[in-house]
């Protein structure tokens, strides 16, 4: 089954402890990306990744990392986590069209609900 | 500068009412439009997409949209709502090139009375 698989999908923890969620796909997309959503801001994007090693800033890149070592696997690094970090996180992947790794079509795992205490 | 909007934050409508939820658009060209439901607790998923051609597209659970260029506006329509169709609906536009983004609406929650 074609799926975007993240883990863990529920976190709790506190100021300052690194972090990573991992996120995994089987269709071999080109195109990853992290949203965040928070209430009343819908989605927001964190980092997205064109292919292995290319990786670019969204509208909301401060106090997270990405890396893209792998084709399958985009995981995303909390440093230093801070209580603004605290939303539900989504990862994301899209197949390709002709103008680029990228249609716009995504098909999104089932988030990631972290709390920063 | 691209922009989606999606000029209601929620809609209640009766269970067996008809439904549209509107969405306008800013784009230099035609884009490649989506319509994405969000069910409590869940994910994102793909209702339907619009890349070129008939500019009625039907998805998934019998949800429908219309692009109008003129408009520019694809809104998402269905004839007859079921509870389990209470959810939040998002439009989002995609990239027509290598440098452009996905850019999505703030969504609208769709609430339905039985």
């Amino acid at each position: 089954e074609a799926q975007v698989t993240q883990n863990p999908r529920y976190l709790i923890t506190v100021t300052g402890k690194k972090l990573t969620v991992t996120c995994s796909q089987n269709m071999n997309h080109e195109y990853m990306s992290w949203y965040r959503q928070d209430p009343g801001l819908g989605l927001r994007q964190i980092y997205y990744s064109m292919n292995v090693e290319v990786t670019d800033k969204g509208d909301v890149p401060e106090g997270y990392k990405v890396s893209r070592k792998e084709k399958r696997n985009f995981p995303l690094i909390l440093e230093s986590p801070s209580p603004n970090q605290t939303s539900l996180y989504f990862c994301a992947s899209s197949p390709p069209s002709g103008a680029g790794p990228n249609t716009g079509e995504l098909f999104f795992g089932e988030g990631s609900r972290l709390t920063v205490l | 500068a691209q922009s989606v909007t999606q000029p209601d934050i929620h809609i209640t409508v009766s269970e067996g009412a008809s439904l549209e939820l509107r969405c306008n658009y800013s784009y230099g060209a035609t884009p490649y439009l989506f319509w994405y439901v969000q069910s409590p607790g869940q994910g994102l998923q793909l209702l339907l997409k619009y890349f070129s051609g008939d500019t009625l597209v039907q998805g998934i659970k019998g949800f429908e949209a219309e692009f109008k260029r003129s408009q520019s506006s694809f809104n998402l329509r269905k004839p007859s709502v079921h509870w389990s169709d209470a959810a939040e609906y998002f439009c989002a536009v995609g990239p027509m090139n290598r440098d452009d983004k996905i850019i999505f609406g703030k969504g609208t929650r769709l609430h339905i009375l039985p």
